[in-house]
């Protein structure tokens, strides 16, 4: 298995630019989701997904889009790039019936990607 | 605003003593899971602690979880230098959502 990739691992922007941060995983997990880690702020809950066809925003969704066509992908969209978007990005995936929060389990998550914005 | 918050931001101990990491957060849970990172790289799943459990052990660590006072503790027993690393803790309810964490220098 290789478990929770990302791409791209690093990538610069100009500010108005869009661009996609692609997320996959290959171990069949109804729940993933985007954080953002910025220093001081540990990480925050951009997007979720609780299966396929079904997203819901977290708590910093501004200037992010997300979809959940199939299971295993979960792409996320910055639709106009801004300075204030310079983070780190983390997708994460986990075992989880939709309508059972109580059994999400350990997340698994990916190795990340540093986006500047200029 | 984030539900959990972490207590201390930054610890240092030298090895062999014990760090004690705090964790206070808002709503109710279904569980609560304690992760660490290393230098920036992604989280490393550690324990789960289910509402209806008090106190949990895996290895080194020690877990409890009081629902009344809406905290958790976190006990890394004789430490290492190789524990030096961030500690975050996320609640799940509905979603997962971390705390700020705890950043643990362990001094050889």
């Amino acid at each position: 298995n290789a478990g929770v990739t990302q791409t791209p691992k690093f990538q610069v922007l100009k500010t108005g630019q869009s661009m996609t941060l692609q997320c996959a995983q290959d171990m069949n997990h109804e729940y993933m989701s985007w954080y953002r880690q910025d220093p001081g702020m540990g990480l925050r809950l951009i997007h979720y997904s609780v299966g396929a066809g079904i997203t819901d925003q977290g708590e910093v969704p501004n200037g992010y889009n997300v979809s959940r066509s199939t299971t295993e992908d979960f792409p996320l969209r910055l639709l106009s790039a801004a300075p204030s978007q310079t983070s780190v990005y983390f997708c994460a995936s986990s075992r989880g019936r939709p309508k059972n929060p109580s059994s999400y389990n350990e997340q698994f998550f990916g190795p990340g990607t540093r986006l500047t914005v200029l | 605003s984030q539900q959990g918050e972490e207590d201390p931001q930054a610890l240092s101990i030298q090895e062999g003593e014990n760090a004690t990491m705090n964790c206070s957060y808002k709503t109710s849970i279904n569980n609560l899971q304690w992760y660490r990172q290393n230098s920036g790289r992604g989280l490393v799943h550690l324990i789960l602690i289910r509402s209806n459990e008090r106190e949990k052990h895996s290895g080194r660590l020690r877990v409890t979880l009081d629902t009344s006072k809406k905290s958790s503790s976190l006990l890394i027993t004789a430490s290492r230098a190789a524990d030096t690393a961030s500690y975050f803790c996320a609640t799940v309810y509905q979603k997962v959502t971390f705390g700020t964490g705890t950043k643990l220098q362990v001094i050889p």
